[in-house]
């Protein structure tokens, strides 16, 4: 039973590039969340997903930070015109969703903005 | 979500029980406290998690207080790959929220 999959592991991008991120939930699971780690700091929730819907973004930057998480494929975080403040590692959590609470996490994307 | 306190930092020496404590003096009636922890820069991985009885896995024993103000997380025969930091987090059960993650306690495994 694979667990959750995050590509790529490691992402470099350029001062105004775009920078997508893919999680793939563990089977079964229908709830995704993201969370970020800046350098030397602790994970800060961003957003959670339901498939097709986002039920939280209390987390997620004003602007230029997106997620979806569509009917078919993976959960998508999208950081437009990245700036070197966006660097950090970003985890994806899944969760069955049906009164099992755990989350389990994926190995993460570190991105870095150079 | 209550907040709760946990030392900064721990040693434990290898093959001995490691014992973590967290206080979470506010928690409210319907909270449970979950465990996780984050070796060196891996994704966070889930321990146990327990509402007031004690609880136990393959990984760890939860104690949790009467009052349930405070618990412990044991690790009963640390070793080396147990180094990692450990999260003390309160939170709700029958939702599907947030974790949020305070500082963590780092916890070194000596040889």
């Amino acid at each position: 039973n694979a667990g959750v999959m995050q590509n790529p592991r490691h992402l470099v991008r350029r001062r105004g590039q775009e920078a997508r991120l893919r999680c793939s939930p563990m089977k079964g699971h229908s709830h995704v969340y993201w969370y970020r780690q800046l350098p030397e700091e602790g994970l800060k929730f961003m957003v959670y997903l339901q498939k097709e819907n986002i039920i939280d973004e209390s987390g997620m930057p004003k602007e230029r930070f997106s997620a979806e998480f569509p009917k078919e494929g993976p959960s998508i975080l999208r950081i437009q015109q990245v700036v070197r403040g966006d660097s950090a590692a970003y985890f994806c959590a899944s969760s069955p969703g049906q009164g099992v609470s755990e989350q389990y996490f994926g190995p993460g994307t570190r991105l870095t903005v150079t | 979500d209550a907040k709760t306190t946990q030392p900064t930092s721990m040693d434990c020496a290898e093959g001995r029980a490691a014992n973590l404590p967290c206080n979470h003096s506010t928690i409210s009636g319907n909270e449970y406290v979950y465990w996780y922890r984050q070796i060196h820069s891996q994704g966070p991985q889930y321990i146990i998690h327990g509402l007031k009885n004690n609880e136990t896995n393959e990984m760890a024993s939860l104690i949790i207080t009467e009052d349930r103000k405070s618990s412990t997380l044991i690790l009963p025969h640390a070793t080396l790959r147990d180094t990692a930091v450990y999260y003390c987090i309160v939170r709700e059960n029958f939702g599907n929220e947030k974790l949020t993650f305070g500082t963590g306690t780092r916890l070194t495994i000596i040889p």
